[in-house]
């Protein structure tokens, strides 16, 4: 059964960091893309980046590039976003997903950006 | 900036069938896009529907189909039941690596 676990999330001021996790298993996680899809309180879903197989490639939406780093470690089947320079709007419930097309969701782990 | 269209809101009588669209702002929607859908009851994680335009993800009964209409991307429901009712939400891919998803449609089954 596949298994996506998300972890890290939590209260912080603006400005500041946090770096979300999913623990993944079920799958061959080492063959598979990877993703980060978030949705804010009461709205829909934003795609925030993903990260090929090997980590060779990564994209991001406009709204965090420069600020958000996607990056993963096969060895132990996860996913990593360090997120900086955190605001407001970034406040979400953080899903990981497996594939560019989102094929498996994990149920997120909630983003508070607030002083 | 392209934005993706989602009707907000659509009703089926149970029983029913029901086409939801997903379109662009400015052009067509076609294969190239890689369409897919995803469905979420308040609450919980999304589940895939369909992926690639019209290839159902693992578990999801026929009675969802994908396809393209016309020019936009099309997810229908055939014989829709009460626990359809929830929210619906499409993603295409807008090349250089980047997706996006559309606002979604809040769908009654009544």
């Amino acid at each position: 059964e596949v298994q996506l676990v998300e972890s890290g999330g939590g209260l912080v001021q603006p400005g500041g960091s946090l770096r979300l996790s999913c623990a993944a298993s079920g799958f061959t996680f080492s063959s598979y893309w990877m993703s980060w899809v978030r949705q804010a309180p009461g709205k829909g879903l934003e795609w925030v980046a993903n990260i090929k197989e090997d980590g060779s490639e990564k994209y991001y939406v406009d709204s965090v590039k420069g600020r958000f780093t996607i990056s993963r470690d096969n060895a132990k089947n996860s996913l990593y976003l360090q997120m900086n320079s955190l605001r407001a709007e970034d406040t979400a419930v953080y899903h990981c997903a497996s594939g560019r097309q989102l094929g498996y969701w994990g149920q997120g782990t909630l983003v508070t950006v607030s002083s | 900036q392209t934005v993706v269209t989602q009707e907000p809101s659509f009703s089926v009588s149970p029983g029913g069938t029901v086409t939801l669209t997903c379109g662009l702002s400015s052009g067509s929607v076609s294969t190239s896009y890689y369409p897919s859908w995803y469905q979420q009851t308040p609450g919980q994680a999304p589940r895939t529907l369909i992926y690639s335009t019209n290839t159902r993800s693992s578990g999801v009964p026929d009675r969802f189909s994908g396809s393209i209409l016309g020019n936009k991307a099309a997810l229908t429901i055939t014989g829709a039941q009460a626990d359809d009712e929830c929210d619906y939400y499409c993603v295409l891919y807008m090349g250089s690596g980047i997706w996006v998803f559309g606002g979604g449609t809040k769908l009654t089954v009544l």
